[in-house]
């Protein structure tokens, strides 16, 4: 069965670094998501990439943050300024379509922030 | 705004006990909902979900009914495993939106 995959699986990055984290959607897939998990709370939402750009952002979603599909493959997610509080597991998803098509999750990049 | 409770963790079984983790929402419309599993070490995996009211949604003996009247999407299995140990994501997709949102995770541990 196809599958998102993610890399790195733990990246460590020293404080006011940029970091990338990087994504392959599942390849026929025309929707794509970032989401967070920050340890012991819930998973929220991020942001939403289709047709090229961003169709959807959450409050997190700042200017330190941005998306970017650079090839037909990649969705990448980078951190211009990490702060300490970035620190968290980043999923990335994807889906067919925007109605009833379930978004698949990739198994996430553990940030962590020193 | 839309929004998911889910009871609290973490939850403790048997193995062959029945199960049930509460999730409950609020939004406006008609959201699609979802269980999402996460195994030990892994990702965010789709357990089963419902698009509309009464739906059933059903898979690897797990079961959630799509409840408008009492806003509930519980999800239960009648005999669980070892293997089922792992946290369970209840979620929701509002009407026209892209975004789930999810609840905050219930952790499912099965003794043999």
């Amino acid at each position: 069965e196809p599958e998102v995959t993610q890399t790195p699986s733990h990246q460590v990055t020293q404080m006011g670094q940029e970091v990338i984290l990087r994504c392959v959607p599942i390849s026929n897939h025309l929707y794509f998501y970032w989401y967070r998990q920050i340890l012991g709370q819930k998973v929220e939402f991020l942001v939403s990439f289709y047709n090229n750009e961003i169709s959807e952002k959450s409050e997190i979603f700042d200017d330190q943050f941005s998306v970017e599909r650079p090839d037909g493959s990649n969705f990448t997610l980078k951190i211009r300024s990490t702060k300490l509080e970035d620190s968290a597991m980043y999923f990335c998803a994807s889906s067919a379509d925007n109605s009833n098509q379930p978004q698949h999750f990739g198994d996430g990049t553990r940030l962590s922030i020193l | 705004g839309n929004s998911v409770t889910q009871m609290e963790g973490p939850v403790t079984l048997s193995e062959e006990a029945f199960l049930t983790i509460n999730c409950t929402y609020t939004a406006t419309g008609y959201p699609s909902l979802f269980w999402y599993v996460q195994y030990p070490g892994e990702g965010l995996q789709l357990l089963l979900k419902a698009t509309k009211a009464d739906d059933k949604g059903s898979n690897k003996g797990f079961e959630a009914t799509y409840r408008k009247e009492t806003t509930s999407f519980h999800l239960e299995k009648g005999s669980v495993q070892v293997s089922d140990s792992a946290v369970y994501f209840c979620a929701l997709k509002g009407q026209g939106a892209q975004k789930l949102v999810f609840g905050q995770g219930t952790r499912l541990t099965i003794n043999p």
